[in-house]
């Protein structure tokens, strides 16, 4: 079965400081892998996805997320941090190749921008 | 397009109560999945669809939960009766079998007094 492991409940940067957010994934077979944002009072935003392509993918709102298979890892980082980046992140793995397969999420990761 | 719509989106009831929560899913999408998030459990999957089938109702918490698609535009998601710990927001999303994304409605906040 897939799992999803996000290491840190909450990550405090400072507005112009590099955000990382981590994730890494337990899969049986070749993963499709997702980086999802929530703000506040709303549904989540896909942000970014990988599909067995480039392994370093560029998403929306200037972030991108480097897939590491010998790692089992999904990182997801932004090199300047903006106070409107502040919100939930969640990844999450599915089963592909067959598209809007069930994705399984991992606990979230709660992002503060410091000014 | 509209995107997912949800409603209502917000919900207040006692304990006891039939609660019909509704989702119109992205016009030409074949999957539809409820999830329900809390604070404690974070996010969780319900139910899936395919095709106005339901594929994995496994994460349905209980028989006062079931979920219907009667048309390939409109599900809904009954709780009967309602009890204090159903108080949560309740997602629906739905995907084209085209692609592996799934897009989100903004939520129903469900509360049980």
């Amino acid at each position: 079965a897939q799992s999803v492991t996000q290491l840190g409940s909450h990550v405090s940067v400072s507005e112009g400081a590099l955000v990382l957010l981590r994730c890494n994934y337990s899969s049986s077979v070749p993963p499709y892998l997702f980086w999802y944002v929530q703000y506040p009072n709303q549904g989540l935003q896909l942000l970014l996805k990988y599909t067995s392509a480039a392994t370093l993918v560029k998403g929306i709102n200037g972030f991108e997320a480097e897939f590491k298979k010998s790692e089992t890892s999904f990182h997801l980082t932004k090199p300047s941090a903006h106070m409107s980046d502040a919100a939930e992140y969640f990844c999450a793995v599915s089963e592909g190749p067959q598209g809007a397969q069930k994705l399984v999420f991992g606990q979230g990761t709660r992002l503060t921008i410091n000014p | 397009d509209a995107g997912v719509i949800q409603s209502p989106r917000h919900e207040v009831t006692e304990m006891g109560q039939e609660v019909t929560l509704r989702c119109k899913p992205i016009s030409g999408h074949d999957y539809l999945f409820w999830y329900r998030q809390t604070m404690m459990r974070g996010l969780e999957l319900l139910i899936y669809f395919n095709n106005n089938v339901p594929i994995d109702d496994s994460g349905m918490p209980e028989d006062r939960f079931s979920a219907k698609m009667p048309n390939a535009s409109f599900s809904t998601l009954k709780i009967q009766p309602s009890e204090p710990r159903d108080s949560a927001v309740y997602f629906c999303a739905s995907g084209s079998s085209a692609g592996n994304e799934q897009y989100f409605g903004p939520g129903t906040r469900l509360t049980v007094t």
